[in-house]
């Protein structure tokens, strides 16, 4: 089974388009993230959620939308896309504890023409 | 510059050799993990160390906090070509609200 799991894994669309990516996890963890690498693999948190709520929300343009629906759950919603977009986006849970391991998805690959 | 800097950028070695990698952050921290990703992968944990701790084992890993120089490495003993992947370590502190902070990584590269 997989821990977490989102979709889709490629997204290829043109700018202005408005595009969502979805994100599950089943392993009871309170905390959810997304992250986005860049083309040099820096990996820089967006957001982070706890039981439903937004406890970290770093410098992301408002385009930019998470949603929680329950703590299972954390989507990532973008609206008129940009070519500077395109990069792989990672959801992640884990533990809400210090030092929690974060466990990672497999990554959304978003291309923007 | 990022917390969590990782060094070097890349690293090529041959099977048998040992890889070393460094990391170098800013602020003061609880723990620091390391994680593996293979190409095309999401990010694997390998190992935590403790703000307290300055040296832990696991497996062929080895790592080493010095929290006086807000850095640590990583050493894999005896790699193998399934070791070549990408290695980030990131840090976690409660005045960033536990949030995990990512470095650039090292590729690493082990030729058979």
């Amino acid at each position: 089974d997989t821990a977490v799991s989102q979709t889709p894994k490629y997204l290829v669309t043109q700018m202005g388009n408005d595009k969502s990516i979805k994100c599950e996890q089943n392993l009871g963890h309170d905390t959810m993230y997304w992250y986005k690498q860049d083309s040099k693999k820096f990996l820089k948190i967006m957001f982070s959620y706890n039981n439903k709520e937004l406890i970290i929300n770093e410098t992301v343009p408002n385009r930019f939308s998470p949603k929680s629906p329950d703590k299972a759950h954390l989507n990532l919603h973008i609206n008129s896309l940009e070519l500077g977009d395109s990069a792989v986006y990672f959801c992640a849970s884990s533990q809400s504890r210090a030092g929690a391991e974060a466990f990672f998805g497999q990554g959304t690959r978003l291309t923007v023409v | 510059s990022q917390q969590g800097e990782e060094d070097p950028q890349a690293l090529s070695i041959q099977e048998g050799e040992n890889a070393t990698m460094n990391c170098s952050y800013k602020t003061s921290i609880n723990n620091l993990q390391w994680y593996r990703q293979n190409s095309g992968r999401g990010l694997v944990h390998l190992i935590l160390i403790r703000s307290n701790e300055r040296e832990k084992h696991s497996g062929r890993l080895r790592v080493t906090l010095d929290t006086s120089k807000k850095s640590s490495s990583l050493l894999i003993t005896a790699s193998r070509a399934a070791d070549t992947a990408s290695y980030f370590c990131a840090t976690d502190n409660k005045a960033a609200g536990n949030k995990l902070t990512f470095g650039g990584g090292t590729r690493v590269l082990v030729k058979p």
